[in-house]
C-alpha cells in the first residue's frame, strides 16, 4: 500500500526565519504528484504547492520551495520568510493508484510561528 | 463561482441515526470524493466519483454510502452513525485525471453521541 509519512507532529519557527518539513513517501509507480496542502485554524485545505514526479525541477511558488529527492522518496517543504500567517497544519500528499484524484495524505505537521 | 459547498458546517448525531452530508461544486468537475480527517490521521478517502452514476470505494468506506446522480452533487449517507464516525468531513472536486488540482470545501465538523 501507497503511503506518505510526516516525521514532525510539530515544529516552530521564528518569525521572518526558514523552516523545512519532512515528508517521505512509498509508491510503486514510476508517474505520481506530490502535493503540500495548508490547513489553518479555519479548516479550509489551501494547496501550497505541486511537484509532478517526472520533472527534476523543483517547484517553488513565491516563498515557499520543496526539495524533492526521487530516488530518496523525499518531499520537503522550506518555507522562508515565515509570516505569522503560515502558522497553520501543513499536509504532505501523493496521488493514489490509478487515474483517478485519490490523495493520499500524510498525517500532517503543526507549525507554529512566533513573533 | 462558489467552488465545492458543503451542508451543514457542525452536526450532532444521536447513535444509531442517520443523516445525509451535501456537497456540491459548480465548476463542472467531474471527480469528486470524500475524505474523513481525524485527529492524528490526516485525511482518509471513503468514497469517490468519477463521473455521474460512477462510484467506488476509497480506503475506509465502511458505514457510508453514497450516489452520484448529477455532475454538481455528491452527497454521503450515514444510515446509522456510530461514535466511531465522529469526525470532519471533506468534500473535494476536481477535474478527470489525477494530475488536477483538488478544490476542497469547507467541511463538516460532526458529532456522534
Amino acid at each position: 500500500a501507497q503511503t506518505v509519512t510526516q516525521s514532525q507532529p510539530e515544529m516552530s519557527v521564528q518569525e521572518a526565519e526558514t523552516v523545512t518539513l519532512s515528508c517521505t513517501y512509498d509508491t510503486s509507480e514510476s508517474d505520481y504528484y506530490l502535493f503540500w496542502y495548508k490547513q489553518p485554524p479555519s479548516r479550509q485545505m489551501i494547496l501550497v504547492i505541486r511537484q509532478e514526479a517526472y520533472k527534476q525541477q523543483n517547484a517553488t511558488e513565491n516563498r515557499f520551495s520543496v526539495n524533492f529527492q526521487k530516488a530518496a522518496k523525499s518531499f520537503s517543504l522550506k518555507i522562508s520568510d515565515s509570516q505569522l500567517g503560515d502558522a497553520a497544519m501543513y499536509f504532505c500528499a501523493s496521488t493514489g493508484g490509478g487515474s483517478q484524484g485519490n490523495l493520499i495524505f500524510g498525517k500532517g505537521t503543526k507549525l507554529s510561528v512566533k513573533p | 463561482n462558489a467552488g465545492v459547498t458543503q451542508t451543514p458546517k457542525f452536526q450532532v448525531l444521536k447513535t444509531g441515526q442517520s443523516m445525509t452530508l451535501q456537497c456540491a461544486q459548480d465548476m463542472n468537475h467531474e471527480y469528486m470524493s470524500w475524505y474523513r480527517q481525524d485527529p492524528g490521521m490526516g485525511l482518509r478517502l471513503i468514497h469517490y466519483s468519477v463521473g455521474a452514476g460512477i462510484t467506488d470505494q476509497g480506503e475506509v468506506p465502511n458505514g457510508y454510502n453514497v450516489s452520484r446522480s448529477t455532475t454538481e452533487d455528491f452527497p454521503l449517507r450515514l444510515l446509522s452513525a456510530a461514535p466511531s464516525q465522529t469526525s470532519v468531513y471533506f468534500c473535494a472536486s476536481s477535474r478527470t485525471g489525477r494530475y488536477n488540482e483538488q478544490f476542497f470545501g469547507p467541511g463538516t465538523r460532526l458529532t456522534v453521541l
